[in-house]
């Protein structure tokens, strides 16, 4: 099974700040790879998918990058509505793991 | 527009069985594969399982394989979740979610969810 790992598992941030958030895979994951933001009594929403590729609708201070092994996520200037928690999810083949999630915190 | 509802949670003692439902609408169902994915007090996601369109395969995470099974009836637009031997380790909110795929790559994502039902192993 693929593994993803991301890092930090959690960060203080203010608004404003850039904030980068790193996901791993224990092998090559291609670009086989979807970002989600998760909120406390909501749905999870997906942000990327196809590890760069901007889900319509969402703010364009959300971005992608990465393939292979190693990808980020990027919010360039937190917005209070931004705290969160965020997780990646490999979509190669079963077992689709999911990251353990970063949660973003106010500073 | 996309609608998941899911539906039979509640509160099941260990060793017990429970099967969750999910209603869809708004979209041609058939066409679609769709996940189950969990979340456990104070824990992350977890994904849980996959039933293509129609229903030719069925694939699970290891913590539940062989407990839980995965299926639909394209005839009621319903999704299902089949849990038997239920441990508290699977006290989770439970969401359905469909499969959407980017072009054809191959590359499928989660774009619309259900709310979510709360499912309770607990003596």
């Amino acid at each position: 099974d693929i593994q993803m790992t991301q890092s930090p598992s959690s960060l203080s941030a203010s608004v404003g700040d850039r904030v980068t958030i790193t996901c791993r895979a224990s092998q090559s994951i291609a670009n086989y790879l979807n970002w989600y933001q998760h909120k406390p009594g909501t749905v999870p929403k997906l942000l990327i998918y196809a590890a760069s590729h901007l889900r319509s609708g969402v703010p364009s201070r959300f971005s992608g990058s990465g393939s292979g092994t190693e990808f980020t996520l990027t919010i360039s200037g937190l917005q209070p509505e931004d705290f969160a928690t965020y997780y990646c999810q490999h979509i190669l083949r079963t077992p689709f793991t999911f990251g353990q999630g970063t949660s973003v915190e106010i500073k | 527009q996309v609608q998941l509802v899911e539906s039979g949670g509640g509160v099941v003692q260990p060793g017990r069985s429970l099967r969750l439902s999910c209603a869809a609408s708004g979209f041609t169902f058939s066409t679609y594969g769709m996940h189950w994915v969990r979340q456990a007090p104070g824990k992350g996601l977890e994904w849980v399982a996959v039933i293509p369109f129609d229903g030719s395969n069925q694939y699970y995470a290891d913590s539940v394989k062989g407990r839980f099974t995965i299926s639909r009836d394209n005839s009621k637009n319903t999704l299902y979740l089949q849990m038997n031997s239920l441990n508290p380790e699977d006290t989770a909110v439970y969401y359905c979610a469909k499969g959407d795929y980017y072009d054809n790559s191959g590359i499928e994502y989660l774009q619309d969810w259900g709310q979510g039902t709360l499912v309770t192993v607990s003596s």
